[in-house]
């Protein structure tokens, strides 16, 4: 099955510093949306983007769907020590009966200190 | 409350020796999935099933199976499990798909198996 490219892996950063991470696909989904781990629990929706070009916010989270279809972004700013997990990026391709997810590898981000 | 519940949390078990996940959820909902969590890979599909009765593969589902008596209820089958079935499992149920606007997986809390 096909998987998406997500950068970077992992994270290392101050609190109070902004995130960038994104998501790259070789096929095009009709939605992107992007979820939240934390440690010991399952993924829970973040935000999701059903537009090209669209731009969302979530509080201090803002994420793109990108124009091509293929990629997306998710942007966090001022981290706070409960912005630490995995985040992962899915894609959408809508079989009918099938809301099939497609995932990214994962971001994971650390706040150091 | 609303929620998605899989049993066991953790499990150590042997390899050949049968298991069963258990996957509950008290939404109504008629869509439900498992996937499987493997370090650098992200989250693949196991299998899925739309309705009561009514199942179908994902992308992983190698030896697996499933089964959907009940609406609430999506049990994962391991019949004989082996080391490359170490993983954390995720069972996801959602509304019935209903057109343009995605419908939200909600996920339970993970079951991490170890097959030795």
């Amino acid at each position: 099955g096909q998987q998406l490219n997500q950068s970077p892996q992992s994270m290392f950063i101050q609190e109070g510093e902004d995130v960038s991470m994104n998501c790259t696909s070789s096929s095009i989904f009709n939605t992107w949306l992007w979820y939240k781990q934390d440690p010991g629990e399952g993924p829970v929706l973040l935000i999701a983007l059903y537009k090209a070009g669209e731009l969302t916010s979530n509080g201090r989270l803002t994420a793109q769907f990108g124009i091509t279809r293929k990629d997306s972004f998710l942007n966090i700013s001022a981290s706070i020590p409960s912005d630490v997990g995995i985040y992962f990026c899915a894609g959408l391709a809508l079989n009918f009966g099938n809301e099939k997810l497609t995932f990214g590898t994962g971001t994971r981000l650390t706040i150091i200190p | 409350e609303a929620q998605v519940t899989q049993n066991p949390r953790y499990l150590i078990t042997v390899t050949g020796k049968k298991l069963t996940v258990t996957c509950s959820q008290n939404m109504n909902h008629e869509y439900m999935s498992w996937y499987r969590q493997d370090p650098g890979l992200g989250l693949r599909q196991i299998y899925y099933s739309m309705n009561v009765e009514v199942t179908d593969k994902g992308d992983v589902p190698e030896g697996y199976k499933v089964s959907r008596k009940e609406k609430r209820n999506f049990p994962l089958i391991l019949e004989s499990p082996s080391p490359n079935q170490t993983s954390l499992y995720f069972c996801a149920s959602s509304l019935w798909f209903s057109g343009g606007v995605y419908n939200e997986q909600f996920f339970g809390p993970g079951t991490r198996l170890t097959v030795l």
